[in-house]
């Protein structure tokens, strides 16, 4: 089974600051790699597919990166709504996630 | 727009059999394929498995001898059912679609449920 790391567990940052969060999966995944918002009592939101494909209605101060076994995804510019826990998600080899960012406002 | 909702009963008691219903409206379940995932106490998450657009279904084999979905493309539904249940199996229960890039894009919002006697 694939396992993904996701750090860090915990994120606290100012409004405008440039955030980043990774995820390393065990083996190669290619590209095969998703980003998803989830904010308290909500369903998840895809933000990222593909390791860099901005979903449709997503604000472009999000992007993704990475391939193989390291990925990242970054905010540009923080902003208060952006509060919430991030996960990844890889899809090369059946499905198994990332535990989760909580990001939170300094 | 896809939207799903989760429902079924927050309580389970040991060795019971856990029943949930995913009701999708936006979208046909018979295109695409509609699956569950659970996420525990202390966040870890599990793909569960899937039922196709035709019907047919794909388990985690960590489950296969446990787990049942199934559909009522009447009523544009899909069903979990998970039997034997533990206390191992207390989680928030969520229901999405997978696409056909193999990615799960819609999400409902998710339901807990608890075992315990």
């Amino acid at each position: 089974d694939i396992q993904m790391t996701q750090s860090p567990s915990f994120l606290s940052a100012s409004v405008g600051d440039r955030v980043t969060i990774n995820c390393k999966a065990s083996q190669n995944i290619n590209r095969y790699l998703n980003w998803y918002q989830q904010k308290l009592g909500e369903a998840p939101k895809l933000l990222i597919y593909n390791a860099n494909s901005l979903q449709t209605g997503i604000p472009s101060r999000f992007s993704g990166s990475g391939s193989g076994t390291d990925f990242t995804l970054t905010i540009s510019s923080l902003q208060p709504e952006d509060v919430a826990t991030y996960f990844c998600l890889q899809h090369n080899s059946w499905y198994t996630f990332g535990a989760g960012t909580k990001l939170e406002l300094k | 727009e896809v939207q799903l909702q989760e429902s079924g009963p927050g309580l389970v008691k040991p060795s019971q059999s856990l029943s949930l219903t995913c009701s999708v409206t936006g979208y046909s379940i018979t295109s695409n394929y509609w699956g569950w995932i659970r996420k525990f106490p202390g966040n870890k998450m599990e793909w569960m498995g899937y039922i196709s657009y035709s019907g047919s279904t794909s388990y985690n084999p960590s489950l296969k001898s446990r787990i049942s979905i199934t559909r009522d493309t009447s009523k544009n539904q899909f069903f979990l059912q998970l039997n034997s249940v533990t206390t191992e199996d207390t989680a928030t229960y969520y229901c999405a679609r997978r696409n056909v890039d193999w990615y799960f894009d819609f999400w409902g919002p998710g339901t807990m449920v608890t075992v315990s006697s």
